[in-house]
């Protein structure tokens, strides 16, 4: 079954831009049936939707983050990638990549195992 | 883009049932089918466990259907185990805008 893998810092210092990997195995990213996502979840709190991006490289946002966020996709390596930039503490998460069928499901079928990035100097 | 309105906890006991609400508004669980819940056990990832507001994944047992009313979606958990208590969150599809929005999650615990 497909899986996916996040990768990346679990350190990041305020102001600086929080860069994380979504790794996508056992299946092609290049597929018209699925977006690709990330969700964070605080420490202790509920998820919080980032943004999701198609194959072709449309993305989506959460218009709270959208300043701040930058999705992008390479179907080569069958990877997609998280930019979060001018971090503050508030952004420390357990960070989520995680596959959204789209066209009548819309659901985060599968989902990687989370990566914990802490903002802190 | 708000979050959805989840009651913070539940309970219920061994081998009863427990139904948890999600309330949103016209914009996204009143204007859609696209309601999706989720259970997290602690230190894990989020399991789908719903879709399109009442459909379940293979592998998802019965014990877990789910139903919409206007703008406020319901989970239910029947013949409740020990391994059902985490937290449950609900989601929808909010439009072009804000795609997806997630409720706060509700922690379920199971006497």
């Amino acid at each position: 079954q497909l899986q996916l893998q996040e990768s990346g810092p679990g350190l990041v210092k305020p102001s600086e831009t929080l860069s994380l990997t979504c790794n996508v195995s056992y299946g092609s990213i290049r597929s018209s049936d699925y977006f690709w996502g990330w969700i964070r979840q605080p420490p202790g709190k509920g998820l919080e939707w980032i943004g999701q991006i198609f194959y072709s490289a449309t993305a989506f946002y959460n218009p709270s983050l959208k300043s701040r966020v930058a999705l992008s996709i390479d179907t080569s390596t069958n990877q997609f990638s998280l930019k979060l930039k001018s971090v503050t503490a508030a952004d420390t998460a357990v960070y989520y990549c995680a596959r959204y069928i789209r066209a009548g499901t819309d659901a985060f079928d599968l989902w990687g195992q989370g990566t914990l990035v802490i903002v802190s100097s | 883009q708000s979050a959805l309105t989840q009651p913070p906890s539940a309970s219920g006991s061994l081998g009863q049932s427990v139904t948890i609400s999600c309330t949103g508004t016209s914009n996204d669980i009143g204007d859609n089918n696209f309601v999706s819940w989720y259970h997290q056990q602690p230190g894990k990832a989020p399991k789908l466990i719903i879709y399109e507001t009442f459909k379940r994944p293979s592998g998802v047992p019965d014990r877990f259907s789910a139903s919409t009313s206007g703008i406020t979606a319901s989970l239910t958990v029947s013949g409740l185990l020990t391994e059902d208590e985490g937290n449950f969150y609900c989601s929808s599809y909010a439009g072009a805008d804000n795609f997806v929005i997630f409720g706060g999650g509700t922690k379920l615990s199971v006497l």
